[in-house]
C-alpha cells in the first residue's frame, strides 16, 4: 500500500512568486494535514483539511492556503513568497476517526531565492 | 500557546547502550506520539499512545502516555547504529487534528 506522496520534492521560487504543493493521503485516509518545518524550528502545524473541507489553520498569515479535492488529495498554496518561507513543507493524512494518527510524505523542500 | 519541552536536545551514546528521552507539556492531551526523522525525509511514525498510563512497546522501543496526560517518554534498548535520527514527541487532541511537536532529539550511536 502506498504511503502519503508528495509533489514536487523540491522547489525553487523567487521571491514574490507563488508556489503550489500537492499531496496525495494514503487510502482510505480522508483528513489531510499540512507542517511547515523550517531550519531550527521545528514542525508547525499550518492546516487541516477534512472531507473538502478546512477544519482548522495554524497561525500562519492569509497567503498561505490550499484545498482538498473530492479524491481527498491536497494542494498547498503559497502566495506571495518571502524569503522566510524557505522549509520542508510536509503532508500528513490520518483515517477520520484516528485523526491525530498521522502519517507523514517525505516533504517538499521549498527555496525562496 | 501550547508548547512540548523535549529532552535532551542531543544525545551521543555508545551502541548497544539504552536511550531515553522524555516531553512535558503545560496543556493536557489525549493522545502522545513519536515519530522519527532521517535527513531529507518525513517523520516516521513509531509509537502511538491513547490512554493515561499505557505502556506501549515496538521492537526495542517502549513508551508511556503519562498519569497526568502532560508527559510521555521513550527508550530505546540496545542502540545500534540505524537508530540515528531525530525523535520527535508530538501531542494531539482529535477536536482539533493538531498536533504539536516537540522541538527534538538528535540521536547519534557510535559503533
Amino acid at each position: 500500500e502506498a504511503g502519503v506522496t508528495q509533489s514536487p520534492t523540491h522547489l525553487i521560487k523567487t521571491r514574490g512568486q507563488q508556489a503550489t504543493l500537492r499531496c496525495s493521503p494514503i487510502s482510505g485516509h480522508t483528513s489531510v494535514y499540512w507542517y511547515q518545518q523550517a531550519l531550527g524550528l521545528g514542525l508547525q502545524f499550518l492546516l487541516w483539511y477534512d472531507e473538502g473541507e478546512e477544519r482548522n489553520r495554524g497561525n500562519f498569515p492569509p497567503r498561505f492556503s490550499g484545498r482538498q479535492f473530492p479524491n481527498y488529495s491536497s494542494e498547498l498554496n503559497v502566495n506571495a513568497l518571502e524569503l522566510e518561507d524557505s522549509a520542508l513543507y510536509l503532508c500528513a493524512s490520518s483515517h477520520r476517526t484516528m485523526n491525530t494518527e498521522a502519517f507523514f510524505g517525505q516533504g517538499t523542500r521549498l527555496t525562496v531565492v | 500557546g501550547q508548547q512540548l519541552n523535549q529532552s535532551p536536545q542531543s544525545m551521543f551514546i555508545q551502541e548497544g547502550e539504552d536511550v531515553s528521552m522524555n516531553c512535558t507539556s503545560s496543556s493536557i492531551f489525549n493522545t502522545w506520539l513519536w515519530y522519527k526523522q532521517d535527513p531529507g525525509e518525513g517523520p516516521v511514525l513509531l509509537i502511538a499512545l491513547y490512554k493515561a498510563g499505557e505502556l506501549t512497546s515496538n521492537g526495542r522501543l517502549t513508551a508511556q502516555f503519562g498519569t497526568t496526560r502532560k508527559d510521555s517518554f521513550l527508550n530505546i534498548s540496545a542502540s545500534i547504529p540505524s537508530d540515528v535520527g531525530i525523535y520527535f514527541c508530538a501531542g494531539g487532541s482529535s477536536n482539533t487534528g493538531k498536533l504539536i511537536f516537540g522541538q527534538g532529539t538528535t540521536l547519534q550511536v557510535k559503533p
